[in-house]
Order: C-alpha cells, then structure tokens, then sequence
C-alpha cells in the first residue's frame, strides 16, 4: 500500500477524443510525476509538477498536459488521442523540496487506457 | 542523458534457487539507481536504491543488489527465491542534481517454477 490512489482504473476513448486521468497521493507529498508504461515496456517520464508547477518534462508533445492541486491531487490531460496512446499511466508522488531525488518516489496501480 | 539495460528480458528459475538480475546503465554524471518490482495489475514498489556509501544495499523481501561503478552496473539478487516473487523487476536511474525524472529499462519478467 503505497498511499498512492488513481482513477478510473480502466479506460476506453476513441481517437480524437480527450481524457483526464487522475492522482491523489499521500498528505505531504508536495512532488508528482507522471509515467507512460506501454505494453512490454518500462515506464517513460512525462512531466513531473512540483507545488502546482510543471519542472520538467519528457519527450512528450504538449497535448500531454497536467495539473497539481493544493489538496496533493494532480490531473494528467491528454487532448486529441492516438492508437498509440494507449498504455499503463502511472503517478508518483514524494515528499520533499525540487531536486530531492533520493527520496522516494511512491507509485499508484495506474490507469489503463484503451485508444480504439 | 541516462540509459539503462535489462540484460535479460525473461528469467525462469525454479523455487528456492539463488537469482541474479542484470542492470547496466549509462550516464555522463552521478546517478541514483533504483529497483522496482511490479506484479500482475499493479503499480511499481521499490525494491531497493543506491544513493552513496556502501556499494552492497539490502532492501525489502530479501533482495540485494551491488553498486559497480567501474562497470556502470547494478545488478540485483536474491539467494532463494519464492513463488510470490513471479513478477516483472524495472531497473532505473536518475541524474544527481539533474533533471528529476527516473530512467528505466524495459523490465525483466522473473518466473518462479515450483
């Protein structure tokens, strides 16, 4: 149990459409990341929100977007989707200042999303 | 940039026997390394990381792993596994004082056979 909760667990769109994927994570844990794990792969960083600001993000194009709550919730948005969107989306969330890399990073179950 | 390498993508082995997962990976800088265990329908837990100090970290269920700078590899072990830890292990890696975000390889499904 990691403290880290994430819904829908499952998701069906069709292409074109939008989705909003969704994280509440632990009472303190002021950093959150996202992560796009697709079938057989490991998981590949999106962006990562730290007291409700973007500081950094993956190789992914700006229709992946997201926001960061006061409450510890985030949101991941991801507008005109792909066939190739569909993957595993995981959140992680940490306690601790930007740039507190060693500590750890607490995963959700994720969110599986089916693009048809 | 960092890249990380699961050496082996699937890894049978039968109950009670030792196992050795291998991670090797690539970085200009000093990184965290990291491994995670995902089983069937779940998130990522963290095994165990490396951060600085003694090059042989323990972490929880009984798996090790070691810290080989030389050789740019962290490989994980376990000297008797069980059936419950059939699952997928992710090795990753992050830059110290760099960008936040964690590298990881492509997994290795380990399978315990009674």
């Amino acid at each position: 149990e990691t403290g880290v909760t994430q819904s829908p667990t499952h998701l069906i769109k069709t292409r074109g459409q939008q989705v909003t994927l969704r994280c509440s994570s632990q009472s303190g844990h002021n950093t959150v990341s996202w992560y796009q794990q697709a079938l057989g792969q490991g998981p590949q960083f999106i962006f990562q929100y730290y007291r409700e600001e973007e500081n950094g993000r993956g190789n992914f194009p700006p229709r992946f977007s997201g926001l960061q709550f006061p409450n510890y919730s985030s949101e991941l948005n991801v507008n005109a989707l792909e066939l190739d969107d569909s993957a595993l989306y995981l959140c992680a969330s940490r306690r601790g200042t930007s740039g507190s890399q060693q500590e750890t990073q607490y995963f959700g179950p994720g969110t599986r999303l089916l693009v048809l | 940039a960092q890249s990380v390498t699961q050496l082996d993508s699937q890894v049978p082995v039968f109950e009670e026997a030792p196992v050795e997962l291998r991670c090797n990976y690539s970085s200009s800088v000093s990184v965290y390394l990291f491994w995670y265990v995902q089983y069937p329908n779940q998130g990522l837990q963290l095994l165990l990381k490396y951060l600085s100090g003694s090059t042989l970290v323990k972490g929880i269920n009984g798996f090790e792993a070691e810290f080989n700078k030389s050789q740019t590899s962290f490989h994980l072990r376990k000297p008797s596994v069980h059936i419950s830890d059939t699952a997928e292990y992710f090795c990753a890696v992050t830059a110290q004082g760099g960008s936040e975000k964690l590298v990881f390889g492509k997994g290795t499904k380990l399978t315990v056979n009674p």
